[in-house]
């Protein structure tokens, strides 16, 4: 089983600040399999990032990710109000399918 | 627009059984693999179970195995996690998960169906 490990667990920021989260993988991740997802408070997680890089339909260019192996990078470049949420990566390249324990960015 | 509705949740007492599903619609389901995550209160993410376009093909966490069969019918566009002896710790929203890419197993989850809430307890 591939473990993710998502730090920071909690990150403060301000609107308009940039936002680094990391992912790291206790093995290589396939094909870097790799995806983001953004949750907010009482709603399911929405796909941001797939394949460790690309962006999903709709999701603003403030969002990028990269990373390739067991290290992978979720940046979100100048922090809007309604970016403020728990974020989590997945291994989606083996079974079991895993998730990092989440990183939550806060209104500082 | 795809649309992912879940349904089957409750209140149900340790060793209980429950059938959960989930209703598709807005894309051709039978070409799709699907999964079921769960989310325990206050906690992360958890996959449960995926199966292949046929059906034939079936994976489990180790949390659930032996104890749930997921299951699709492809003529009705639903999906369904079939639930036995259960417990304090299968406490969860319960969401059905659209990957991104036909027929692959290896795509992230594109779409997410609201969730339904399942709770054991006594």
């Amino acid at each position: 089983e591939i473990v993710l490990t998502q730090s920071p667990g909690t990150l403060s920021l301000s609107p308009g600040e940039r936002a680094t989260l990391s992912c790291r993988a206790s093995q290589s991740v396939s094909n870097n399999y790799l995806a983001w997802y953004q949750q907010k408070p009482g709603q399911a997680p929405r796909l941001l990032i797939y394949g460790a890089s690309s962006r999903a339909t709709g999701i603003p260019d403030r969002f990028s990710g990269s990373g390739s192996g067991t290290d992978f990078t979720l940046t979100i470049s100048r922090l809007e109000p309604e970016d403020f949420a728990v974020y989590y990566c997945q291994q989606y390249g083996s079974f079991p399918l895993t998730f990092g324990g989440g990183t939550k960015v806060e209104v500082k | 627009e795809v649309q992912l509705l879940e349904s089957g949740g409750g209140l149900v007492q340790p060793g209980g059984s429950l059938r959960l599903s989930c209703a598709a619609s807005g894309f051709t389901f039978g070409i799709y693999v699907m999964s079921w995550v769960r989310q325990a209160p206050g906690k992360g993410l958890e996959w449960v179970s995926s199966i292949s376009t046929s059906g034939h093909i079936t994976y489990y966490a180790d949390s659930v195995k032996g104890r749930f069969t997921i299951s699709r019918d492809n003529s009705k566009n639903t999906l369904y996690l079939q639930m036995n002896s259960l417990r304090a710790e299968d406490t969860a929203i319960y969401y059905c998960a659209k990957v991104f890419y036909a027929s692959t197993w290896n795509a992230a989850f594109d779409s997410w169906g609201q969730g339904t809430l399942l709770t054991v307890s006594s």
